[in-house]
């Protein structure tokens, strides 16, 4: 079984500020990481993910994920904010012994971004 | 071409009429996927096709029936809908390898779908 926890219903900063939207997984093997952003009234965009490799992953957008195994984490940062960064932010994860196409969704963070 | 598309935008339809939503995708991917979304939630998986096979059905009721007539389109027929089916329907694709997917899923933009 898989599944994820996004524990902040909202996130809110000011622009220039740096951003932290918090995600946590748990899976039985090792885990496909992904983070996905919807702006209202859109469908979902692909961030970043991560698979393997280098812990810190670089995505669009200026957006950053660290993938901690040990705390089972994979937070999404971004240095400094923008207004156009509000939005509402999913983390997903799939365990990668599964042939599943079964994507787990984190209830979603809303993120605010005030000028 | 990293996009893809869904028809109609915006759907209102009666209980008793028959519609369809269409994706079409030109990346290759061979996974293709339906999620129902409601407002401020995470999309919940509907059906996945493979290879244009349908793999998965989330236990989704017979009012909706997925089609996949190849490689690059999806349909999804809507037949007797209930209001509580209003929703916005994602449609999306992955690359498939050796029977399983990799990678991340592209999504496309939606039909948001209103039932009266």
């Amino acid at each position: 079984a898989q599944s994820v926890a996004q524990p902040e219903d909202q996130v809110n900063v000011a622009e220039g500020n740096p951003l932290t939207v918090k995600c946590t997984y748990s899976v039985s093997g090792n885990p496909y990481l992904f983070w996905y952003v919807q702006y209202p009234n859109r469908g979902l965009q692909f961030l970043l993910k991560y698979i393997t490799g280098d812990n810190l992953v670089k995505g669009s957008y200026g957006f950053e994920a660290e993938f901690n195994k040990s705390q089972t984490s994979f937070h999404l940062k971004k240095p400094s904010a923008l207004v156009s960064d509000s939005a509402l932010y999913f983390c997903a994860v799939r365990d990668i012994g599964d042939n599943d196409y079964k994507l787990s969704f984190g209830a979603g963070t809303t993120v605010t971004v005030r000028a | 071409d990293t996009e893809v598309t869904q028809t109609p935008k915006h759907l209102v339809m009666g209980m008793t009429n028959k519609k369809s939503l269409k994706c079409e995708q030109h990346m290759g991917h061979r996974a293709m996927y339906w999620y129902k979304q409601k407002a401020k939630k995470p999309p919940e998986l509907m059906f996945v096709y493979s290879y244009e096979k349908l793999s998965i059905n989330e236990s989704v009721p017979s009012r909706f029936s997925p089609e996949c007539p190849n490689s690059s389109l999806l349909n999804l027929h809507l037949h007797a809908l209930q209001p509580e089916d209003s929703a916005l329907y994602l449609c999306a694709s992955s690359q498939d390898e050796a029977g399983g997917p990799s990678g991340e899923q592209f999504f496309g933009p939606g039909t948001r779908l209103t039932v009266l």
